[in-house]
């Protein structure tokens, strides 16, 4: 059975703070996927890396997959209260059904 | 925003009665998923769709049952609410090409009492 672990499960920091959130396996990944989600509303698709190694940024936040495709990291620069939610890594298998693994999600709150 | 909808928002049923949840994609995408949303858990794979009156079991299945008599609708039911399946329940859909991404709908908060 495949597993993510994340961690940490919940963050609390200051506005301006730097960050990193880890997602764990001993299984591979062809892909993984980033989500943020907001109280009462479904999880949104921040970025999908593929290649192991990989760097992708977005604004203050820096995503990484591991050389070995299974972990990864989401690096927040300078945090901002709009950063706040939950936060949901999810790792996809090689067969067609793209049927995902999720964290179990880190709950990060930005205090201003 | 993939177009999908979620119905109803909200629901409060008693335990032991049927529940029927709906989720509509405008986009004719091949692949629908339903998860449940509970602390602790992330989101994990109840049933999933690959085409019309194609289903399978995710990770969580045991008392719940779909159908997908169109493209564009994936039911969930519960035959009998219980009141471990109070949840939050999302329904996805994956895009297609090489790199399987998924998009969420709003979800459905369910409460059985």
């Amino acid at each position: 059975t495949q597993l993510l672990e994340q961690s940490p499960q919940f963050l609390s920091i200051q506005e301006g703070e730097n960050l990193t959130v880890y997602c764990n396996s001993s299984s591979v990944f062809s892909s993984l996927q980033w989500y943020r989600q907001e109280p009462g509303e479904g999880p949104v698709l921040l970025v999908t890396v593929v290649t192991g190694g990989e760097v992708k940024k977005l604004k203050r936040l820096t995503f990484q997959f591991g050389d070995a495709r299974k972990d990864s990291s989401l690096h927040i620069t300078a945090a901002q209260p709009g950063d706040t939610g939950l936060y949901l890594c999810a790792g996809a298998g090689s067969s067609n059904t793209g049927k995902l693994i999720f964290g179990q999600g880190t709950t990060l709150q930005v205090k201003p | 925003d993939a177009g999908i909808t979620q119905s109803p928002r909200h629901k409060v049923t008693e335990t032991g009665t049927p529940v029927t949840l709906r989720c509509h994609q405008t986009e004719n995408h091949r692949y629908m998923y339903w998860y449940r949303q509970d602390p602790g858990h992330g989101l994990r794979l109840i049933h999933y769709s690959y085409g019309v009156k194609d289903t399978d079991k995710g990770e969580v299945s045991d008392g719940y049952s779909v159908s997908r008599s169109k493209t564009e609708d994936f039911l969930l039911t519960l035959e009998s609410a219980t009141s471990s399946q109070t949840s939050v329940y999302f329904c996805a859909i994956k895009t297609s090409g090489s790199v399987y991404e998924q998009y969420f709908g709003p979800g459905t908060r369910l409460t059985v009492t």
